[in-house]
C-alpha cells in the first residue's frame, strides 16, 4: 500500500498570500497524483489531476506539481473562500486508494 | 447537473448490518465506475470500493473486505454499499464518487455524505 504523506498538518496563512502545501508518496506515483479541497460539512471537490492539471472551473491561483514521490500544491494568493483542507489523492497504483492525512490553511 | 445523494446511514450497533443507497442523475450512470469513500469525523479520507460501469469487477480496502459488497443497479442509477459485521472503527460520514471519464482512479463528483455510527 503506499503512504501518502502530507505536510505541514496545520498551515496559517494571510489572505493575500501564497501558501504552499506539501505531498509525499512512499514509492514514486508517477503523475497519478490529485489534490482535494474539502470545507467544513461539505464533500470534497477536486482541485488538480495529474499532478498539474486544473480541474473544470478551478481558479488559476490553485498550482500543481512534482513527479514521482514529491507534490507541491501552491496558492498563489488566498482568498477567503480557500480556508479548507486539502488532501491529495494517489491513483496509480490500487487497491487501494489511497489518500493523505490534509493540511488544514487556517487564516493567521 | 451532477447529483450524487446518499442514504441510510443510522447508529447501529457492533455486529449489525447496514445498506447505504446512492442515488445518482446528471450523468450516464452506466458508463461511469462508482467508488464509496468513508471519513471518520475529524479525519482523513478512507477508499472503501469500487465497482465497474457494468458491474463486473469490485475492489475492495482491506479493512472492509469480507464485510462490505458493493453493487449496483444501471436501470435504476443507483450504488449500495452491503455492510455487514459492523465495527466501532466503520463509524463515518460515507461518500459515494463518481470516477472521471478519464479511466484514472480519480473523482470528479461527490455526494454529500451519509453518517453511519457503530455504537452500543
Amino acid at each position: 500500500e503506499i503512504v501518502m504523506t502530507q505536510s505541514p498538518a496545520t498551515l496559517s496563512v494571510s489572505p493575500g498570500e501564497r501558501a504552499t502545501l506539501s505531498c509525499r508518496a512512499s514509492q514514486s506515483v508517477s503523475s497519478n497524483l490529485a489534490w482535494y479541497q474539502q470545507k467544513p460539512g461539505q464533500a470534497p471537490r477536486l482541485l488538480i489531476y495529474g499532478a498539474s492539471t486544473r480541474a473544470t472551473g478551478i481558479p488559476a491561483r490553485f498550482s500543481g506539481s512534482g513527479s514521482g514521490t514529491e507534490f507541491t500544491l501552491t496558492i498563489s494568493s488566498l482568498q477567503s473562500e480557500d480556508f479548507a483542507v486539502y488532501y491529495c489523492q494517489q491513483y496509480n497504483d490500487w487497491p487501494p486508494l489511497t489518500f493523505g492525512g490534509g493540511t488544514k490553511v487556517e487564516i493567521k | 447537473e451532477v447529483q450524487l445523494v446518499e442514504s441510510g446511514g443510522v447508529v447501529v450497533q457492533p455486529g449489525g448490518s447496514l445498506r447505504l443507497s446512492c442515488a445518482a442523475s446528471g450523468f450516464t450512470f452506466d458508463e461511469y465506475t462508482m467508488h464509496w469513500v468513508r471519513q471518520a469525523p475529524g479525519k482523513s479520507l478512507e477508499w472503501v470500493s469500487l465497482i465497474y460501469w457494468d458491474g463486473s469487477n469490485t475492489y475492495y480496502a482491506g479493512s472492509v473486505k469480507g464485510r462490505f459488497t458493493v453493487s449496483r443497479d444501471n436501470s435504476k442509477n443507483s450504488l449500495y454499499l452491503q455492510m455487514n459485521s459492523l465495527r466501532t472503527e466503520d463509524t463515518a460520514f460515507y461518500y459515494c464518487a463518481k470516477q472521471t471519464i478519464t479511466g484514472y482512479y480519480f473523482f470528479d463528483y461527490w455526494g454529500q455524505g451519509t453518517l453511519v455510527t457503530v455504537s452500543s
